[in-house]
């Protein structure tokens, strides 16, 4: 089946760090891909959205200078915490989707950021 | 604004009995609508997806149902295991490339 893989799993580091995690469509061609994030026992709260080549879409509130997003190609997007701070602790999760709307998205198994 | 509401939000249940999760949704003008189940720390993993044309969708013990028209889903799963026991999502693809998942329904499963 489709496989997503999303590197790190687990970042520990300092306030005022700049963090990437790599979310990689491993046996498809990923032409929409999306950046979520999840509080403790709380759903997913849609960061953004991008399609390969073009800016990401990103969703009200989040903050395009903090979380930059690089759709490069059609295996790999890039999720970069700039000057990370203690609040931006938390879990993050990529997922890519092939094709139009009503294809399944799949998702990687996502990175536990913690901020000291 | 699509808004997915899935109850209950926690269930605790013997091994071996039969269970429904429930997902509703307010706008039926949705793509598909996935069920997908997330355990402790990890990502998520898809179990059905049902598209709009579609009534419901089958896997092992798993049966996802649709009804678009009243904007709801179930997820019913029989012969309840403790491997089972994790948090259930349902999510609606909606215009506009976005999904909007549910709140979950924690489940555990006791030997």
């Amino acid at each position: 089946g489709a496989v997503v893989s999303q590197h790190p799993s687990w970042v520990i580091c300092k306030s005022g760090t700049s963090v990437k995690i790599e979310c990689r469509s491993l046996d498809f061609q990923a032409t929409t891909m999306f950046w979520y994030r999840q509080f403790p026992k709380q759903s997913l709260m849609l960061m953004a959205t991008s399609n390969e080549g073009s800016k990401a879409t990103y969703e009200q509130g989040v903050e395009k200078d903090k979380f930059l997003i690089n759709h490069a190609s059609l295996t790999l997007s890039t999720l970069t915490v700039t000057s990370a701070h203690p609040e931006d602790s938390s879990f993050y999760i990529c997922s890519a989707r092939w094709g139009q709307v009503n294809q399944p998205q799949h998702f990687g198994d996502g990175t536990r950021l913690s901020i000291l | 604004k699509q808004e997915v509401t899935q109850i209950p939000a926690a269930l605790s249940v013997p091994e071996g009995e039969n269970l429904v999760l429930n997902c509703s949704f307010t706008d039926s003008a949705i793509y598909n609508l996935q069920w997908f189940r997330q355990d402790p720390g990890k990502g998520l993993t898809s179990l059905l997806l049902i598209q709009s044309s579609q009534r419901e969708q089958t896997s092992g013990r798993l049966n996802a149902s649709l009804d678009k028209s009243s904007g709801r889903s179930t997820l019913y799963i029989a012969a309840s295991q403790p491997g089972d026991s994790a948090t259930y999502l349902c999510a609606v693809a909606t215009g506009g490339f976005k999904t909007i998942f549910g709140a979950g329904t924690r489940l555990f499963v006791k030997a």
